[in-house]
């Protein structure tokens, strides 16, 4: 089982929804990151969170720490946004990050 | 952007022959990674170093080797490269300082035919 699981594996979206997305892991977490990677591009880091909550523009990334888990929601959401989303943690033992499958988001116009 | 490059960006190579990947970065970061990415897998760490000539395997190691001898450079070799390394291999670094984040190059797609 990987530690890290995110849902859904896939959703496509109309132009102006608010999207969510989440992780869930299963170990001792000292941080979590939500990167984006456009189709054929590179992986680019949206936001690293310990506790509470993120905000960035559109996006806003919250971590239940007790719970361990996490989420990412895009309000207002874009075609732009389309991209591949993964959730990854840095374990609190290691210098190694544990990365999920990743969640394919595609916004319609 | 996070000074770090891949090169190169996309390789073609017969099965059997070696391949070097190159992973070059101008932040002076102590950690550096190399992961391969495949369709239902994701990420998955081959090799990091967490300094110069110091490095350990990750959990997809065989058939890949790696050297540090500078801080700003991490080589990936595939030693004899076989049709399922035919992959995307991405290079991230990090600071020193706990919880930082990572910043990753562009990508090298290689086809090992």
């Amino acid at each position: 089982k990987n530690e890290v699981e995110q849902s859904p594996q896939n959703l496509t979206a109309q132009e102006g929804e608010f999207i969510t997305i989440n992780c869930s892991y299963s170990v001792g977490i000292s941080a979590l990151h939500w990167l984006q990677q456009h189709p054929g591009g590179g992986i680019v880091s949206l936001f690293m969170l310990s506790s509470g909550k993120k905000k960035h523009g559109r996006l806003i990334a919250t971590i239940n720490i007790q719970e361990k888990h996490s989420s990412l929601h895009i309000t207002a959401s874009h075609p732009r946004d389309s991209a591949v989303y993964i959730c990854a943690v840095n374990r609190n033992t290691g210098n190694q990050f544990y990365f999920g499958t990743g969640t394919s988001l595609t916004v319609i116009p | 952007d996070a000074g770090i490059t891949q090169s190169p960006r996309h390789k073609v190579t017969e099965t059997g022959t070696p391949v070097t990947l190159r992973c070059h970065q101008t932040e002076n970061h102590r950690y550096m990674y190399w992961y391969r990415q495949d369709p239902g897998h994701g990420l998955r760490l081959i090799h990091y170093s967490y300094g110069v000539k110091d490095t350990d395997k990750g959990e997809v190691s065989d058939g890949y080797s790696v050297s540090r001898s500078k801080t700003e450079d991490f080589l990936l070799t595939l030693e004899s490269a076989t049709s399922s390394q035919t992959s995307v291999y991405f290079c991230a670094i990090r600071s020193d300082s706990l919880n930082t984040e990572a910043f990753f190059g562009q990508g090298t797609r290689l086809t090992v035919v």
